[in-house]
């Protein structure tokens, strides 16, 4: 169970162009999604907190008009690199929380990532 | 505010030896605390956590990890490496009040034969 389903695994674009990345849940509903940059041999890093029918939580630093955020359902959330860059190539996760599971203990569930390079 | 640190970036062990991966946390209402194994090019797996219910916590893969308060550590072991264990381990605490998580900054196994 609690299985997060995100596509593309790979994917590899010309500079300038705009890239969606998707993260499902495929067996429970997740209010909750958040997304995570990882750099090579580095932590992740917390990029957004993507809450359904509303409006995602953008951490400090990270460019909502550059990142954008939409979490349409209780199992889709997406996150579109618009207009990107070289210095966007990185490895992008997602992960959810099941939302029958409220307690802060209950723990996230990954995806198994997106590597993007801008060409 | 609540941080987490993990001793040791990169960890060698023998095969069949004891693992030992270290985690350190700050936090000034009681923690949840995870571990996560990441295998290159991929996501994230759920290894155990503990959340208040018990110190000494099982997880998968031979895996466990003992929550000790006084020393504000949450350390990851296993009794025998295994080949298959390489990989990048992560130590995380659940944000106060959120649902965000608190990363360390990983730890990577190498185990040889």
């Amino acid at each position: 169970g609690a299985v997060v389903s995100q596509h593309p695994s790979w994917v590899i674009c010309k500079s300038g162009t705009s890239v969606k990345i998707e993260c499902r849940s495929l067996d429970f509903q997740a209010t909750t999604m958040f997304w995570y940059r990882q750099f090579p041999k580095q932590s992740l890093m917390l990029m957004a907190t993507s809450n359904e029918g509303s409006k995602a939580t953008y951490e400090q630093g990270v460019e909502k008009d550059k990142f954008l955020i939409n979490h349409a359902s209780l199992t889709l959330s997406t996150l579109t690199v618009t207009s990107a860059h070289p210095e966007d190539s990185s490895f992008y996760i997602c992960s959810a929380r099941d939302r029958r599971k409220g307690d802060l203990g209950q723990p996230q569930h990954f995806g198994d990532g997106t590597r993007l390079s801008i060409l | 505010a609540q941080s987490v640190t993990q001793l040791g970036s990169h960890v060698s062990v023998s095969e069949g030896a004891l693992v030992l991966l270290r985690c350190n946390y700050s936090s000034s209402v009681p923690p949840y605390l995870f571990w996560y194994v990441q295998y290159p090019n991929q996501g994230l797996q759920l290894l155990l956590k503990y959340t208040s219910a018990a110190t000494l916590v099982k997880g998968i893969n031979g895996f466990e990890a003992e929550f000790k308060k006084s020393e504000t550590s949450f350390h990851l072991t296993k009794p025998s490496a295994h080949m298959r264990d390489a990989a990048e381990y992560f130590c995380a605490v659940s944000s106060s009040g959120t649902y965000k998580y608190i990363f360390g900054t990983g730890t990577r196994l190498k185990v040889l034969a």
